[in-house]
C-alpha cells in the first residue's frame, strides 16, 4: 500500500543549528511528494511540493527538499533555523489517482532560543 | 480572500450523541475533503467531495457521513459519538481534484468527546 513514513517524532534544536528531517516513500509509479507545516495554533500550510523536474525543491521560509529515487526519500532541510520554526512538519503525498493525501506521522520541531 | 473556514472551532460532546461540522471552502473551489488528525499522528483522509458528489471515502466506518451544498460547503456528520473519535477534523478544498492541485486547509474543528 502507498505509504510516507517519517524518522524522528521529536526533534530538537538550538537557533542556528541546521535541520534535516526524513522522509521516506513506499510506491513506484509517478511520484508527488509535499512537506506541511502546521504553527501551533495554525492551519496546515504547503512548505513545498514536488512533481517532476529539478529534484531539489526550494520551499517558503527558506526551506528545501531534495528528492533521491534511488533512496525513496525526500528530506526536509534549512541550513539556520530560528526560533519561529517550532512547529509540527508533515511529510506528504497524493494519492495515485487523485488528489487525496497521505500523511506521515509528523515531526514535531522545537527550537531553543 | 477568506481562506477555509470551519466551524466550530471546539465541541465537546458525550459519547452516544451526533455531531455535525461544517466547511466553507475557499471561493471558487469546487472540491472539498474531511480529514481527522488524532493526536500525535498525521491527518488521515475521510471523504472527498466535488460537485457535491462524493469521489472518494477512506477506512472510516458508516457512523461518518458527508456532503457538498450547491455552494460547495460542506457537513461531515458523525452518529453514535465514541471516545475514540476526539480529534481534530480538518477540512480542505482545492481548485478541482487532481493530484497537481494545491489543497488548502482550514483550522480544524476539536471535538472532543466524554
Amino acid at each position: 500500500a502507498q505509504s510516507v513514513s517519517q524518522h524522528n517524532h521529536h526533534v530538537i534544536l538550538s537557533e542556528a543549528a541546521s535541520l534535516e528531517l526524513g522522509c521516506n516513500y513506499s510506491y513506484g509509479g509517478t511520484v508527488n511528494l509535499f512537506w506541511y507545516v502546521q504553527y501551533p495554533g495554525q492551519h496546515l500550510q504547503l512548505l513545498l511540493k514536488y512533481f517532476s523536474g529539478d529534484p531539489l525543491v526550494k520551499g517558503i521560509k527558506g526551506f528545501e527538499a531534495e528528492f533521491i529515487k534511488s533512496k525513496f526519500s525526500f528530506n526536509l532541510r534549512k541550513p539556520s533555523v530560528q526560533w519561529s520554526d517550532t512547529a509540527e512538519y508533515f511529510c506528504a503525498s497524493p494519492m495515485n489517482r487523485d488528489d487525496k493525501i497521505i500523511f506521515g506521522k509528523g515531526t514535531r520541531l522545537h527550537i531553543l532560543p | 480572500d477568506a481562506g477555509v473556514t470551519q466551524s466550530p472551532t471546539h465541541l465537546i460532546k458525550t459519547r452516544g450523541q451526533h455531531v455535525t461540522l461544517r466547511c466553507s471552502p475557499i471561493s471558487g473551489h469546487k472540491s472539498v475533503s474531511w480529514y481527522q488528525q488524532v493526536l500525535g499522528q498525521g491527518p488521515q483522509f475521510i471523504f472527498q467531495y466535488y460537485e457535491k458528489e462524493e469521489r472518494g471515502r477512506g477506512n472510516f466506518p458508516d457512523r461518518f457521513s458527508a456532503r457538498q451544498f450547491p455552494n460547495y460547503s460542506s457537513e461531515l456528520n458523525v452518529n453514535a459519538l465514541l471516545l475514540g473519535d476526539s480529534a481534530l477534523y480538518l477540512c480542505a478544498s482545492s481548485l478541482v481534484p487532481a493530484r497537481n492541485t494545491e489543497a488548502f486547509f482550514g483550522q480544524g474543528t476539536r471535538l472532543t468527546v466524554v
